[in-house]
């Protein structure tokens, strides 16, 4: 069955900390991946996607993430969190051929001023 | 327009009652999808449309919920007979074509079942 792990549920940053958020995917075939944000009150947002090409992609507001094919992984980095990084951050996936996207249960991310 | 349009933005109900969420997608987008976010749960697919192909209802929880995308632009999702469990933030989006590129999201109505 398609899915998607993220490893954190939470986790608690000082600002300037550098930051590694962990996804894996199950997915029989090729895919595309991306990472959306969800501040607080606010709908979803893209961060940044993978379809193909360079598999380290690089997002708004210096987020990066890298795609790791033989470990079916999607990790999303930023070398230096700010206070206003403290939102919810989830990975999705879905096929290259389109559809539904399959999101992980999310990461929710605070920044401690 | 602009965006993803969901009305109503919040809606109280008593269980038992039957609900319509609507959401109204940017215009010229083909696809349109719904999700669920309940709390701590991520977001869980409902059912996705795509033209006018038949609607992939597989993430559909129980027979009490549907949805209909009429003239390839608005939809609606029905719940029937809501159940304290249905309680979540119901999610639409829109995409130009079914590749899943540039999904846009609309704010979502919370659904609170009493």
């Amino acid at each position: 069955a398609q899915s998607v792990s993220q490893h954190n549920h939470h986790v608690i940053l000082s600002e300037a900390a550098s930051l590694e958020l962990g996804c894996n995917y199950s997915y029989g075939g090729t895919v595309n991946l991306f990472w959306y944000v969800q501040y607080p009150g606010q709908h979803l947002q893209l961060l940044l996607k993978y379809f193909s090409g360079d598999p380290l992609v690089k997002g708004i507001k210096g987020f990066e993430a890298e795609f790791i094919k033989s470990k079916f992984s999607f990790n999303l980095r930023k070398p230096s969190v700010q206070w206003s990084d403290t939102a919810e951050y989830f990975c999705a996936v879905n096929s290259n051929q389109g559809g539904k996207l399959i999101f992980g249960q999310g990461t929710e991310l605070s920044v401690k001023p | 327009g602009a965006g993803v349009s969901q009305s109503p933005s919040n809606k109280v109900t008593e269980k038992g009652k039957d609900v319509e969420l609507r959401c109204d997608p940017i215009s010229g987008h083909t696809a349109l999808y719904w999700y669920r976010q309940s709390l701590g749960q991520g977001l869980e697919f409902l059912i996705y449309f795509q033209g006018n192909s038949a609607p992939d209802k597989s993430g559909l929880p129980s027979d009490r919920f549907s949805a209909e995308r009429t003239g390839g632009s608005v939809s609606t999702l029905t719940i029937q007979r809501t159940q304290q469990e249905d309680s979540a933030v119901y999610l639409c989006a829109s995409s130009p074509q079914e590749t899943g590129y540039g999904y846009t999201f609309g704010s979502g109505t919370r659904l609170t079942v009493v």
